[in-house]
């Protein structure tokens, strides 16, 4: 992705907890997002953050400090579902009301017993 | 709501075919997106639209067209195939007047192998 940068792939066990992390350039930020995305599937939403501060969503938590370019995933209780990629994306401004996504390369994550 | 959805689900193509992959939402989305997903590369912008009768390039533009006649629609033509764009395609859609966050919808995605 276009300096936004997470880690390849993380392995945790089930019923642990797994921080994720996303660091980004901070020019021009309008928001940073995290995508759930399934092997074969299409992504799916999880988080927004545009303050800095902590999203809780049920087991999934999503934090930005907007200071330093750097937002976490934080994933608590895993389960065996929860083996999937995770997509950071922030989101900038391109011009009047239009905004635009660059992604990161995704971390893949593989939940074990 | 059917939400987006693509068509076709897989398709192989020779070097120098053209095709159409469909897009269509039923949410009255005003952005549509299509992106293409390869391994290690992430999810890369190819056009995009703010509205029906307006485009304008993203990240990866070069032999992809699009139009936007109607704001159900968003279809992505590739003019002459190459091995090159053998990818994953993702189309999406999101709409800033019901949502701040501009949170985009994906569909299913269209699989290409262009041999």
């Amino acid at each position: 992705g276009q300096n936004i940068d997470q880690p390849t792939e993380m392995t945790a066990t089930e019923g642990a907890i797994v921080q994720i992390n996303c660091t980004y350039q901070t020019s021009g930020f309008n928001g940073l997002f995290w995508y759930q995305q399934h092997a074969g599937e299409a992504p799916t939403f999880l988080s927004y953050n545009v303050l800095d501060g902590l999203e809780e969503k049920g087991r999934f938590s999503a934090g930005l400090r907007r200071s330093t370019g750097y937002s976490s995933l934080l994933l608590k209780e895993l389960q065996m579902k929860d083996s999937a990629s995770y997509l950071c994306a922030v989101n900038r401004p391109r011009g009047g009301t239009a905004s635009k996504l660059t992604f990161g390369t995704g971390t893949r994550l593989q939940v074990t017993l | 709501n059917a939400g987006v959805t693509q068509t076709p689900k897989f398709q192989v193509l020779k070097t120098g075919q053209s095709m159409t992959l469909q897009c269509a939402q039923d949410m009255n989305h005003e952005y549509m997106s299509w992106y293409r997903q390869d391994p290690g590369m992430g999810l890369r912008l190819i056009h995009y639209s703010v509205g029906a009768g307006i485009t304008d390039q993203g990240e990866v533009p070069n032999g992809y067209n699009v139009s936007r006649s109607t704001t159900e629609d968003f279809p992505l033509r590739l003019l002459s195939a190459a091995p090159s764009q053998t990818s994953v395609y993702f189309c999406a859609s999101s709409d800033p007047r019901t949502s701040s966050s501009t949170e985009q919808y994906f569909g299913p995605g269209t699989r290409l192998t262009v041999t």
